[in-house]
């Protein structure tokens, strides 16, 4: 069964500062997509980024980037310049054919002033 | 509508009542999914529908549970006898097609078994 493990149950970073999330998974599959979700207090899932497997390129979001390393089957998120508003819960998530998110058990980011 | 709807936002219900949950999705998404989510832990998925079926049901707990989608738009997730254990937010999403390409989710209902 396809795993989501996110090793850092909470992060705090400096405003203006840049924090990374960490995310791994388990699949033997090839073809699929990874995402990043961001839960705020009012429950609701936002994307935040996504990446398909088959592309080399790491995607980016304005101060949303990924480190997407295959191979190691590591998925991680980077924030730049991180504002108040990026607080929240973050979750890493892996999705293939099944059409079944898989989510990871997330990470509580504090940003300070 | 412009998001996916949930209603109620909360619900308290006693243990071994029958409670409702609906999902108002994006006009025009063909797919819906549920997901739960525990205190503490990232969702987990509960049942996808492509259209009016049940395309993949594996992830409901027991045959307490159960969902439909009648008419391909809303949907609603049934809960019979209720236990404290199914106190959790349930998650809806849809998406246009294949979810890889997008899922937007609702804000959820945070069930509550006293």
């Amino acid at each position: 069964a396809q795993t989501v493990t996110q090793s850092q149950p909470e992060m705090s970073v400096q405003e203006a500062e840049t924090v990374t999330l960490s995310c791994t998974y388990d699949t033997s599959e090839s073809d699929y997509y990874l995402f990043w979700y961001k839960q705020p207090p009012s429950r609701q899932m936002i994307l935040v980024i996504r990446q398909e497997a088959y592309k080399q390129q790491n995607a980016t979001e304005n101060r949303f980037s990924v480190n997407f390393q295959k191979a190691a089957k590591s998925f991680s998120l980077k924030i730049s310049d991180s504002q108040l508003g990026d607080a929240a819960m973050y979750f890493c998530a892996y999705v293939e054919r099944s059409e079944k998110l898989v989510f990871g058990k997330g990470t509580k980011l504090t940003v300070n002033p | 509508g412009a998001g996916v709807s949930q209603t109620p936002s909360n619900k308290v219900t006693e243990k071994g009542k029958y409670v409702e949950l609906r999902c108002d999705p994006i006009s025009g998404h063909t797919a819906l999914y549920w997901y739960r989510q525990s205190l503490g832990q990232g969702p987990e998925f509960l049942i996808y529908f492509q259209g009016t079926g049940a395309a993949d049901d594996s992830g409901l707990p027991n045959d307490r549970f159960f969902a439909v989608r009648p008419e391909g738009s809303v949907s609603t997730l049934k809960i019979q006898r209720t236990e404290r254990g199914d106190s959790a937010v349930y998650l809806c999403a849809s998406s246009p097609g294949r979810g890889a390409y997008g899922y937007t989710f609702g804000s959820g209902t945070r069930l509550t078994v006293v």
